[in-house]
Order: C-alpha cells, then structure tokens, then sequence
C-alpha cells in the first residue's frame, strides 16, 4: 500500500482566497482524522470521520474551515477565506479500528505546507 | 488543557548511549501510543501500550506506564544518529465511543555521531 496520500505537498496563497487540501486514506481504513500542526499549538486534532461521517468536528477553529469525506477514499478539508494565522502544516491519517477498548495505530500522511500571505 | 505532556522538551546525546522521555497526562486513558517525527514529515507509529500493561518492548524500545501516576517513559537504547527527531506521545481518553489522539508538543531528541 502507498499509505496516506496527501495533496499538494506545499501551498502558498494570498489572504482571503480558498484553500483545498486533499487526502487519500489507507485502503480498508475506517477511520479518517485531520490534523494541523504548529510550533505555537502542536499538533491539533480539527475533525474526524467513520466510514465517511463525521464523528467530532469540535477542533475545527472557525465557520472558515469545512472537511467533507464523498467516499471512503477521499477526503477534503477546506479553508474559505484564508487568513495568514492559517498557515500551517495540515496533516491527515487513518486507522483501522480491530476492536478492544481505546484509539488503534494512525498512519499518517506527509502533510501539506500552507501558507497563506 | 493538554492531555499529554512531554518532557524534557529537548534532549542531545552521544551515538550509543540511552535516550529517556517522559510523557504525563491528566485524565483516565484506554491507550497511550509513541510517534515519531522526523523532520519536515509526517508522524510514524512506534508503539501503543494499554492501560492494563505496565511494560513493553520493540526493538531498542521501551516503554512503561503507570497509571496510577499519569506517566509514562519511552526509552531508546545504544541511541543512532537515525535516531534523530521528534518524540510524541498521545494519549486517548477512557470511557465511550472516543477513537480521539491527544498529542503533547513532542521531545526533539538530537542524536550526536
């Protein structure tokens, strides 16, 4: 398996135009999570999905940002309008969920480099 | 509030020798899992230990967990220059359906040929 694909690997753009990061999850995966890394906040857990329906959003900073999952392959998380305090590395990962209590291993993406002028 | 918490915040050693990092947390937790971070890349799985083991090990890693004080400790022994990175721990949180990962700010461990 390629694991977690990401897209585009770097990002720059201009204060107030939309921002779409995209993210292929590991085959067979259930779960699928969005996360923004910064050296101020760490790394941040925005939204998560099973099978394709959002569990918890309550990471997602603002009305700005939305993330939608069309099919269990495919995932976007989209920025509307972005601001320069978005910049960031967004990173997205998922599990497979083999029962028991508790989280399972994540497999992470490489992430996308945002930044936002 | 952060759930877990990594310390110390940054550790440089010598090729060969051992690497300890701690990590606290707050609440009650199902898993606590290691990752590591190598520079301008994502973050790679190195090993989860539940609630209910007090040890566990890969490789040169070793883990423990006590949960009566909230902690745990990753040890990486005869440490490689490969070894170089940063160190995360996370944490889950017992109770319901909750499949969230809590990271701490990570341990950035340099590692000296």
């Amino acid at each position: 398996d390629a694991g977690v694909i990401q897209s585009p690997r770097h990002e720059v753009t201009e204060m107030g135009q939309e921002v779409t990061l995209r993210c292929k999850p590991i085959s067979g995966h259930d779960y699928l999570f969005w996360y923004r890394q910064t050296m101020m906040r760490g790394l941040e857990l925005l939204i998560y999905f099973n099978n394709n329906v959002p569990i918890d959003d309550s990471g997602m900073p603002e009305d700005r940002f939305s993330a939608k999952m069309p099919n269990a392959s495919f995932s976007t998380l989209k920025i509307q309008p972005s601001e320069p305090r978005d910049s960031a590395v967004y990173f997205c990962a998922s599990s497979f969920f083999a029962g028991g209590p508790g989280t399972d291993t994540q497999y992470f993406g490489p992430g996308t480099r945002l930044t936002v002028l | 509030s952060q759930q877990g918490e990594e310390d110390p915040q940054a550790l440089s050693i010598q090729e060969g020798e051992n690497a300890t990092m701690n990590c606290s947390y707050k609440t009650s937790i199902n898993n606590l899992q290691w990752y590591r971070q190598n520079s301008g890349r994502g973050l790679v799985h190195l090993i989860l230990i539940r609630s209910n083991e007090r040890e566990k090990h890969s490789g040169r890693l070793r883990v423990t967990l006590d949960t009566s004080k909230k902690s745990s400790s990753l040890l990486i022994t005869a440490s490689r220059a490969a070894d170089t990175a940063s160190y995360f721990c996370a944490t889950d949180k017992s109770g319901g359906s909750n499949y969230k990962l809590t990271f701490g700010k990570g341990t950035l461990l340099t590692v000296n040929p």
